[in-house]
């Protein structure tokens, strides 16, 4: 258990407004994804960090910007929140990259209306 | 192309049967990692184990076994004696070489459902 959280777990917003999810860990992991989850689609990597300050793009991740000033601080911020953005949100953590097993918030619930 | 593929979308299987969940994944690295992961009906996902490309050998822990065969690109994940508790959604995944850091893909996942 990588002490991973994420907040809020649950968020109800309006087409064009500006969201910002957070993931914290108590771990120390150097790395730190943010994937969504729909139906049908599995996971998909939207974008990482493997440091403070150094972020990189996935699959989806247009839409999406992320933060990291802090080692166990990843926010996901969706600049003008849209429909297609309703989804499930996970943070992981890994003290590696990608070829490292990742260990998992509890996930973000986002309805876009 | 980095692709993972899990032809099963669903399993329905009762108690104490085996199941077989199928992961064909594709890439052109020699060198490359393969994971599963269980989402059980609590959300969450679960690491379960990671293989890296050079060892196919074979791995059980308890009632969980995966067979890892390069020759035909596949890592399947196989439960015997299923339980009620396995019910969940499995998730295959390949790591792969994305410029200076390996980048995972998962395959859609298959629902598994064990009926009592």
């Amino acid at each position: 258990d990588a002490g991973i959280t994420q907040s809020p777990r649950h968020k109800v917003t309006e087409t064009g407004t500006p969201v910002t999810l957070r993931c914290h860990q108590t771990e120390n992991h150097r790395y730190m994804y943010w994937y969504r989850q729909d139906p049908g689609h599995g996971l998909r990597l939207i974008h990482y960090s493997y440091g403070v300050k150094d972020t990189d793009k996935g699959e989806v991740s247009d839409g999406y910007s992320v933060s990291r000033s802090k080692t166990e601080d990843f926010l996901l911020t969706l600049e003008s929140a849209t429909s297609s953005q309703t989804s499930v949100y996970f943070c992981a953590t890994a003290p590696g990259d990608g070829a490292y097993e990742q260990y998992f918030g509890p996930g973000t619930r986002l309805t876009v209306t | 192309a980095q692709k993972v593929t899990q032809a099963q979308t669903e399993i329905s299987v009762v108690e104490k049967e085996d199941v077989t969940l199928d992961c064909v994944y594709e890439t052109r690295d020699t060198t490359y990692y393969l994971f599963w992961y269980k989402q059980p009906p609590s959300g969450e996902l679960v690491f379960l184990i990671r293989r890296n490309s050079f060892d196919e050998q074979n791995e059980i822990s308890g009632r969980y076994s995966w067979n890892f065969q390069k020759s035909t690109s596949s890592f399947n994940f196989t439960i015997t004696a299923s339980q009620v508790v396995d019910s969940a959604v499995y998730f295959c995944a390949l790591a792969f070489s994305g410029g200076s850091n390996y980048k995972l893909t998962f395959g859609k996942g298959t629902l598994l459902t064990v009926n009592p």
